[in-house]
């Protein structure tokens, strides 16, 4: 089956600074990735969809400026949490779907990010 | 607005009992739906999805559109079944999740 990646599975950075996190499909093109973000016990909540090579599509609420995010080929997206805060720590999960009109989505392993 | 609801946070039974798990949807369109699983230390997956109507791993699901249900349901639940159960309600070309259900299967 379709197997996506992220890169780092976790991350540690200090408040202020920006990190950024990777999202890979290895072995098909995804047209569109998808961010989420999981608190603890609780949902995915969508934050934004990423279509290759146009700008990303931002959920209410979420940041564009805090949460960059670049879909620059078929089977890379990052996500950049610019100068994080504490609050911002969570899990980030991504997900991609392969051909336009596909109903499946394949997900990332996710990546917790923790903001000291 | 979309809106899925899962309303039981853990559900507990034995082994070999049946198991419904519940998924509320709030969606002016006509719905698309999907039950998605996460087993212990592994991404989420797909487990089935409305339109096809097949059963996955003895798992179905039925839309019912008059009371906006899409229940989850096993016959005979097995351990390995235990898991986290997200339903998930797809707009255009994308995808909201409601809270999860926690399924533990005792033996």
């Amino acid at each position: 089956g379709a197997v996506v990646s992220q890169h780092p599975s976790r991350v540690i950075c200090k408040s202020g600074t920006s990190v950024k996190i990777e999202c890979r499909s290895l072995d098909f093109q995804a047209t569109t990735m998808f961010w989420y973000r999981q608190f603890p016990k609780q949902s995915l909540m969508l934050m934004a969809t990423s279509n290759e090579g146009s700008k990303a599509t931002y959920e209410q609420g979420v940041e564009k400026d805090k949460f960059l995010i670049n879909h620059a080929s078929l089977t890379l997206s990052t996500l950049t949490v610019t100068s994080a805060h504490p609050e911002d720590s969570s899990f980030y999960i991504c997900s991609a779907t392969a051909p336009v009109g596909s109903y499946e989505q394949y997900f990332g392993p996710g990546t917790r990010l923790t903001v000291t | 607005a979309q809106r899925v609801t899962q309303p039981e946070k853990l559900l507990s039974v034995f082994k070999g009992a049946p198991v419904e798990l519940k998924c509320n949807y709030s969606y002016s369109g006509s719905p698309e739906l999907f039950w998605y699983v996460q087993y212990s230390r592994q991404r989420l997956q797909l487990l089935l999805r409305h339109i096809s109507r097949e059963s996955i791993k003895g798992f179905t699901a039925d839309l019912n559109k008059g009371e906006t249900s899409f229940h989850l349901k096993k016959p005979f639940a097995q351990e390995e079944d235990s898991a986290m159960y997200y339903c998930a309600l797809k707009n255009f070309n994308k995808f909201y999740f409601g809270s999860g259900t926690k399924l533990n299967v005792k033996p």
